[in-house]
């Protein structure tokens, strides 16, 4: 089945640096969303995006849906060591499935 | 959180025997997934529900069956389990596009 690429795969960075990680996908999507997973549980939602070009924060996350709607990226400004975990896009055609992103796996270092 | 539960958490079984999965949700959404989750695959979705006794298949739906009897119970049969079927299950739930996951079952397949 179809997966979208998020890049990078993993990412190893000192507490306080800037994160940005990506996904994309070969079509496109009406909404982009953006989960984290800590072991052991289950997904959570960070952002929802439903319009193209359209910036939303939360706290020190921040995401867009691109331009082509292709798209998404998901930055995270002065890491913190609870920012660990596993990072997913998820995108939808049309209201009732998604399409995951492979996953970006986050660690912080003190 | 999104109020959703499911049991068992974790579950070890042999090969050949019949597995039921129960996701249960307090919120009233009109949708609820089942997912599987192995290391280099990510989330594939196995069998979805839009309604009471309304299911489809997801992509990875061989050697699984669902049903929905009330809007608030969601069950995963594994008919005869295989080793193959070793994984993390996830419950999610929605009413339009945002996707609230459970925490998981951890199913082991001897």
């Amino acid at each position: 089945g179809q997966q979208l690429n998020q890049s990078p795969q993993s990412m190893f960075i000192q507490e306080g640096e800037d994160v940005s990680m990506n996904c994309t996908s070969s079509s496109i999507f009406n909404t982009w969303l953006w989960y984290k997973q800590d072991p052991g549980e289950g997904p959570v939602l960070l952002i929802a995006l439903y319009k193209a070009g359209e910036l939303t924060s939360n706290g020190r996350l921040t995401a867009q849906f691109g331009i082509t709607r292709k798209d998404s990226f998901l930055n995270i400004s002065a890491s913190i060591p609870s920012d660990v975990g596993i990072y997913f896009c998820a995108g939808s055609k049309n209201t009732d499935k998604l399409i995951f992103g492979t996953g970006t796996r986050l660690q912080v270092f003190p | 959180d999104a109020g959703i539960t499911q049991s068992p958490r974790h579950k070890v079984t042999e090969t050949g025997t019949p597995v039921t999965l129960r996701c249960h949700q307090t919120e009233n959404h009109r949708y609820m997934y089942w997912y599987r989750q192995d290391p280099g695959h990510g989330l594939r979705l196995i069998h979805y529900s839009y309604g009471v006794k309304d299911t489809d298949k997801g992509e990875v739906s061989d050697g699984y069956s669902v049903s929905r009897s009330k809007t608030e119970d969601f069950l995963l049969t594994l008919e005869s389990a295989t080793s193959s079927q070793t994984s993390v299950y996830f419950c999610a739930i929605s009413d339009v596009n945002e996707q609230f996951f459970g925490p998981g079952t951890r199913l082991t397949v001897l």
